[in-house]
């Protein structure tokens, strides 16, 4: 079962702030990562499939990048709707397919 | 516009049974591979079950293997989710979720997603 790392757990910036999170994978998944948004009470919305495609609807100021082991999300200037749980998740190898723990954006 | 609403879920005793089920519309359901994800309070994502668009190809993780099965019926549009032999650490809400791409290959991303059922197994 590939494992994907997520750094760091929670990351406190300001709106108009970029910001980057990480998401590594303890074996290749070459491109086959996507990363989802998730608001309190809310079910996962899907951002970035295939490390660096956005999804239907998505702003550009989401984009993704890496290749391998490790992969990037990069929200160029963080909107008040942006602050949320990201998880990165691969379709390379399954079952299983699985999901990093999160990363929490919240307001400083 | 694509919707997916789960229903089923509740309160079960350890050992109990339960069928979720996931009424679709908005797109050409026989046409998706299907996935139940599942919430654990307060924890993050973990992918359950899959089944394709033909029903005939289903797999599972090894957390629930042996005890819950998928299905659907594509002549309802609705995925279905068997639960037996439920443990507490079953207690999740369950979403159903469609994959993005059509067909059988390439699966794996999941495009859109319903709001999801709570399943709670306490004595």
């Amino acid at each position: 079962e590939i494992v994907l790392t997520q750094s760091p757990a929670t990351l406190s910036l300001s709106p108009g702030e970029r910001a980057t999170l990480s998401c590594r994978a303890s074996q290749s998944v070459s491109n086959y990562l996507a990363w989802y948004q998730q608001k309190p009470g809310q079910a996962p919305r899907l951002l970035i499939f295939d490390a660096s495609n956005r999804a239907t609807g998505i702003p550009a100021r989401f984009s993704g990048s890496g290749f391998g082991t490790d992969f990037t999300l990069t929200i160029s200037s963080l909107e008040p709707e942006d602050f949320a749980v990201y998880y990165c998740q691969q379709r390379y190898d399954w079952p299983p397919w699985t999901f990093g723990q999160g990363t929490k954006v919240e307001i400083k | 516009e694509v919707q997916l609403v789960e229903s089923g879920g509740g309160l079960v005793q350890p050992g109990g049974s339960l069928r979720l089920s996931c009424a679709v519309s908005g797109f050409a359901f026989s046409y998706n591979a299907m996935s139940w994800v599942r919430q654990a309070p307060g924890k993050g994502l973990e992918w359950v079950s899959v089944v394709s668009g033909s029903g005939g190809s289903r797999h599972y993780a090894d957390s629930v293997k042996g005890r819950f099965t998928i299905s659907r019926d594509n002549s309802k549009n609705t995925l279905y989710l068997q639960m037996n032999s439920l443990r507490v650490e079953d207690t999740a809400v369950y979403y159903c979720a469609k994959d993005l791409r059509q067909g059988e290959s390439h699966l794996g991303d999941f495009d859109n997603w319903g709001q999801g059922t709570l399943v709670t197994v306490s004595s």
